[in-house]
């Protein structure tokens, strides 16, 4: 399977702290997506960065790629209890057309 | 409204009953995608649409079929379904491949 790990499985803080996961997948890519999911619920786009990119900025979220490390980090800053939540990287060959989802980070944020 | 919608949204079935999920969308997508969630093992991808009449294998693609006969709609078959296919599916679709994918709510099915 070509499917990414995310680090840590599980991470709980407080209301207003920053949130850091990571996500390591194994092969080339077009780029990395980074979703959210609510309990249960349908995958939520948060942000794409592309292969020529290192690092992208979206309101509260940052994130960076090293490809030469085949990783990449979410950033989420002056975090929310509504950011509780799984979230999950997400891949895009760039030999094919397929997805690969890492196995997600479950964030619990604490008001 | 743009969106992604999946019916049924719970099915409780038994073990080779064939059964079809449906999905369609509304934007004129052309890339068009099904996975399955378990615990501990995230999504992973059952079959794949580049756009109609073209369909491919994902990494766990045994045991379903797949078509697409028009562009907003991309239907999963599994015509003998076995308890370990018990999962959360989601549908999806994409402007092109590589691009953002919009999920459907998902559907919970259950096989005994």
């Amino acid at each position: 399977s070509q499917q990414g790990e995310e680090d840590p499985q599980a991470l709980s803080i407080q209301e207003g702290e920053n949130a850091t996961m990571n996500c390591s997948y194994k092969t080339s890519i077009n780029n990395l997506q980074w979703y959210r999911q609510n309990s249960g619920r349908g995958l939520v786009h948060l942000i794409l960065i592309r292969s020529n990119e290192r690092e992208k900025h979206s309101g509260r979220l940052r994130v960076t790629l090293d490809t030469s490390k085949k990783s990449s980090s979410l950033l989420i800053t002056a975090s929310r209890a509504a950011d509780t939540a799984s979230y999950f990287c997400a891949t895009v060959s760039n030999t094919g057309n397929q997805f690969y989802f890492g196995t997600g980070t479950s964030l619990t944020v604490i008001p | 409204e743009a969106q992604v919608t999946q019916n049924p949204r719970y099915l409780i079935t038994v073990t080779g009953k064939k059964l079809t999920v449906t999905c369609s969308q509304n934007m004129n997508h052309e890339y068009m995608s099904w996975y399955r969630q378990d615990p501990g093992l995230g999504l992973r991808q059952i079959y794949y649409s580049m756009n109609v009449e073209a369909t491919d294998k994902g990494d766990v693609p045994e045991g379903y079929k797949v078509s697409r006969k028009e562009k907003r709609n991309f239907p999963l078959i599994l015509e003998s379904p076995s308890p370990n296919q018990t999962s959360l599916y989601f549908c999806a679709s994409s402007l092109v491949a590589w691009d953002t994918q919009y999920f459907g709510p998902g559907t919970r099915l259950t096989v005994l």
